[in-house]
């Protein structure tokens, strides 16, 4: 059993519509939680960034972490066509921070106009 | 600002044959890294430097080997290329091994026929 799992998707949800990506674990060591989005073609690019429980709002982002039930998740608020890409949340131990962290396999979401 | 470097972007090679994926980066970053990136499995770590001189092996670090002998740059080298090989190959840096966030290059589209 793999120590993230992610929602694998694909997808597809019309324009402005809440769209919710979700990764559960097992590793209760994991203090950092990170979501990547990635473009097709690029390399990932952090977007959010969450210390422990609870929840980090950034615009049209909110990310949750909810660490008693080993549960992640992504909210994306009024979601617009740029936000069509892959999304990866990754985890990682007190020790370890971004270094090395374990990555899911992505979801990968379209929007459409 | 140019970030994380990586040359090629795509390269075919036959099996047994030997390449050198290139990396710089520009941010002056202690610790860099490569992963591949294979459907249904995620981001995976092959190999890590903390410093120049320092390198240490990941999750998948078979057939490859690396070296830092500058703070720059971060060569991963394939000796004996295999069909397994065929993945994308992302390069990535962070300030340090600790630090929060890390900063992808562009990939490399690597097919071993």
């Amino acid at each position: 059993q793999k120590e993230v799992e992610q929602d694998p998707g694909p997808l597809s949800v019309p324009e402005g519509a809440i769209v919710s990506l979700n990764c559960t674990y097992s590793n209760s060591a994991f203090q950092y939680f990170m979501w990547y989005r990635q473009y097709s073609r690029k390399g990932p690019e952090l977007l959010m960034y969450t210390y422990s429980s609870g929840n980090k709002e950034d615009g049209r982002f909110t990310a949750q972490v909810d660490k008693s039930s080993k549960y992640i998740s992504l909210f994306i608020r009024d979601s617009q066509p740029s936000d069509s890409a892959t999304y990866l949340c990754a985890m990682s131990t007190r020790n370890t921070n971004a270094g090395k962290s374990t990555f899911g396999d992505g979801t990968t979401l379209t929007v459409k106009p | 600002n140019a970030g994380v470097t990586q040359t090629p972007k795509f390269q075919v090679l036959k099996t047994g044959q030997s390449m050198t994926l290139q990396c710089a980066q520009d941010m002056n970053h202690e610790y860099m890294s490569w992963y591949r990136q294979d459907p249904g499995m995620g981001l995976r770590l092959i190999h890590y430097s903390v410093g120049a001189g320092i390198t240490d092996q990941g999750e998948v670090p078979n057939g490859y080997n690396v070296s830092r002998s500058t703070t720059e740059d971060f060569p991963l080298r394939l000796l004996l290329a295999a069909p397994s090989q065929t993945s994308v190959y992302f390069c990535a840096s962070a300030l340090t091994i600790s630090g929060n966030t890390i900063y992808f290059g562009e990939g490399s589209w690597l097919t071993v026929v």
